[in-house]
């Protein structure tokens, strides 16, 4: 099946550093790739969605400079949280499409975030 | 504004019970709806995708219904078993027009098969 591979699973950085989260589609072509973040006991919230070769789409409130994405080939996408502050802990996870509206979303394993 | 809603929020069972999980939606037009899985700590592993035109999806042991008049979707496990101790999310694909259809994600429901 289709595989996600996310980088790293658990990164612990101090406030005011910057980090930076891969996401690869390891045996097919993500022609879309999405970012989420997930509060404790909460669901999935999209942050932003991205395609090959273009600028990433952010959802309404999620700072695009903070959150920079990058989605620079067919199977690697990039989330740097720049400037990071405690509040910035979270989980993030991503997922990829491989192909049209109809195809399920296949989901990397997620990073957890904590700012000290 | 479409919702979605999953209940029970959490539900705990011997190992070997059949059981029903429920996810709710507002808005009818839906594109497809998704049925996923999600391991403390850990990413999410799809488990089915029912098209807006399909009534129900199965694999293995895991049955997936649809019924968009009445706007519900069930997830039923056959045989429940330890490893399927998780919680599982539903997901409606919004059906309005563009490229990225937007996903609703419901809060999930935690299994607990207890052995």
């Amino acid at each position: 099946g289709a595989v996600v591979s996310q980088h790293p699973s658990r990164v612990i950085c101090k406030s005011g550093t910057s980090v930076k989260i891969e996401c690869r589609s390891l045996d097919f072509q993500a022609t879309t790739m999405f970012w989420y973040r997930q509060f404790p006991k909460q669901s999935l919230m999209l942050m932003a969605t991205s395609n090959e070769g273009s600028k990433a789409t952010y959802e309404q409130g999620v700072e695009k400079d903070k959150f920079l994405i990058n989605h620079a080939s067919l199977t690697l996408s990039t989330l740097t949280v720049t400037s990071a502050h405690p509040e910035d802990s979270s989980f993030y996870i991503c997922s990829a499409r491989g192909g049209g509206q109809e195809s399920p979303l296949h989901f990397g394993n997620g990073t957890r975030l904590t700012v000290t | 504004k479409q919702e979605v809603t999953q209940i029970p929020a959490a539900l705990s069972v011997p190992e070997g019970e059949n059981l029903v999980l429920n996810c709710s939606f507002t808005d009818s037009a839906i594109y497809n709806l998704q049925w996923f899985r999600q391991d403390p700590g850990k990413g999410l592993t799809s488990l089915l995708l029912i098209q807006s035109s399909q009534r129900e999806q199965t694999s293995g042991r895991l049955n997936a219904s649809l019924d968009k008049s009445s706007g519900r979707s069930t997830l039923y496990i056959a045989a429940s078993q330890p490893g399927d101790s998780a919680t599982y999310l539903c997901a409606v694909k919004a059906n309005n027009a563009g490229n990225n259809r937007k996903l609703i994600w419901g809060l999930g429901t935690s299994l607990a098969v207890n052995p």
